[in-house]
């Protein structure tokens, strides 16, 4: 069974740029999850999507960071403009309900 | 905000000891769950206990759950050098809403 994949690895970007990230969830999961996880410290969420739609983006820096779930599958996760505390990596996982979570290899972003 | 917090930070053992982490949270929850973090990697998911149980076991780990306490444990027994990796517990609140709250993690190192 196929796991969850993230793209792209590695990203290293200046401050004030704009990237994006994507994430395409086991085959069948209906729950999407974005986490950031700065380094030292746990996971944190961002955003989560039950198919299309959003569940909870409580913690979403919603000025600057914004997420997406088109038809239920892939997901994009963008920030524009990126600052220096963006620096982190971002987790994508995914699940059926009640069950654990599968995460992704995550995206290491370095803003310089 | 983090929900739980590990303790301890750090731990360092030699090959074939037992390792025993501790993990603390603030609110009620529905399910514990505890991830292991390679260097690097994505989140694996090792085990998850429900609030209504009380221990749970996996191979050579051992999970146990006080709600009165708010804590957990999670003992790994016989360790390799394998097993270095930092370890999270996890909480969600309840069924239909699975969104995890990380802990700050146990950063845990096997000397051969």
């Amino acid at each position: 069974e196929a796991g969850v994949a993230q793209s792209p690895r590695y990203k290293i970007i200046e401050k004030r740029q704009s990237v994006a990230f994507w994430c395409n969830p086991i085959s069948g999961h209906a729950t999407l999850y974005w986490y950031q996880q700065i380094l030292g410290q746990g996971p944190k969420l961002l955003i989560q999507f039950q198919n299309n739609g959003v569940v909870d983006d409580s913690q979403l820096p919603k000025d600057r960071f914004s997420a997406e779930r088109l038809k239920g599958v892939d997901s994009t996760l963008k920030i524009q403009p990126a600052k220096l505390e963006d620096s982190a990596v971002y987790l994508c996982a995914s699940n059926e309900r009640g069950t654990e979570q599968f995460f992704g290899p995550g995206t290491r972003l370095t803003v310089l | 905000s983090q929900q739980g917090e590990e303790d301890p930070q750090a731990l360092s053992i030699q090959e074939g000891e037992n390792a025993t982490m501790n993990c603390s949270y603030k609110t009620s929850i529905n399910n514990l769950q505890w991830y292991r973090q390679n260097s690097g990697r994505g989140l694996v998911h090792l085990i998850l206990i429900r609030s209504n149980e009380r221990e749970k076991h996996s191979g050579r780990l051992r999970v146990t759950l006080d709600t009165s306490k708010k804590s957990s444990s999670l003992l790994i027994t016989a360790s390799r050098a394998a097993d270095t990796a930092s370890y999270f517990c996890a909480t969600d609140l309840s069924f239909g809403n699975e969104k995890l709250t990380f802990g700050t993690g146990t950063r845990l190192t096997i000397i051969p």
